[in-house]
């Protein structure tokens, strides 16, 4: 079974609109981490955002912020005021346990429209 | 500033030629590197986990013989491809996690692009 899955291949936003990115996960073990990832056309893996399974709030970091539901096991990424250089690839991952390695979801295509 | 190089950023060799992949932590010791490879608009597959001092570990359905790894030291892991072929043609990417530090931190190259004629 799939353990990330981001049902939107590609999604269009106006520039300065916010623009929210799905992600669910499937793990049985209490402990992990979820992250969202930035690859923009350089191919380069850009950190974005990190939220632990006991984390009570959910994570924040400038413009992206990341809603948290864990009865649902969602991880959405919400990236406010969206700029031109927003257009990317994103990816969420995630990683179980005290096991150091990300499986990633298929990822998202953003574009931002001026 | 990077805090992980890889080299050679892009490479192209014939088909049956051996080519090797470096990961370098800059920044940072790691006894933990991934090697993650990548097609064209798809997500990252891991290939294997990279540990220092001893044999790296590989997903299933990775063959071992065909892609080397060797962690030598704290700061380097290289991936050799062995008798490339076209198939093999993709995009290759490491990530290091520091040995010190929250285990939620990795860091990624900037990855190797590898076509085989």
């Amino acid at each position: 079974a799939q353990k990330i899955t981001q049902t939107q291949p590609g999604m269009f936003v106006q520039e300065k609109e916010a623009v929210t990115l799905d992600c669910t996960y499937d793990t049985s073990d209490p402990s992990y981490g979820l992250f969202w990832y930035k690859q923009p056309s350089s191919g380069e893996m850009i950190f974005l955002i990190y939220q632990g399974s006991y984390d009570q709030q959910n994570a924040t970091e400038g413009r992206y912020s990341l809603n948290f539901q864990k009865a649902r096991k969602s991880a959405n990424l919400v990236i406010s005021a969206s700029q031109l250089g927003d257009s990317a690839m994103y990816f969420c991952a995630m990683r179980e346990g005290n096991d150091y390695k990300l499986s990633f979801g298929a990822g998202t295509t953003v574009t931002v429209r001026a | 500033g990077a805090v992980v190089s890889q080299h050679p950023s892009w490479v192209i060799c014939k088909s049956g030629t051996s080519v090797k992949i470096e990961c370098r932590s800059l920044d940072f010791q790691a006894t933990t590197m991934f090697w993650y490879r990548q097609f064209p608009k798809q997500s990252l597959m891991l290939m294997a986990t990279s540990n220092e001092g001893s044999k790296a570990t590989y997903e299933q359905g990775v063959e071992k013989d065909k892609f080397l790894i060797n962690h030598a030291s704290l700061t380097l892991s290289t991936l050799t491809v062995t008798s490339a072929h076209p198939e093999d043609s993709s995009f290759y990417i490491c990530s290091v996690r520091p040995l010190a530090g929250s285990t939620d931190t990795q860091y990624f190259g900037p990855g190797t692009r590898l076509t085989v004629l």
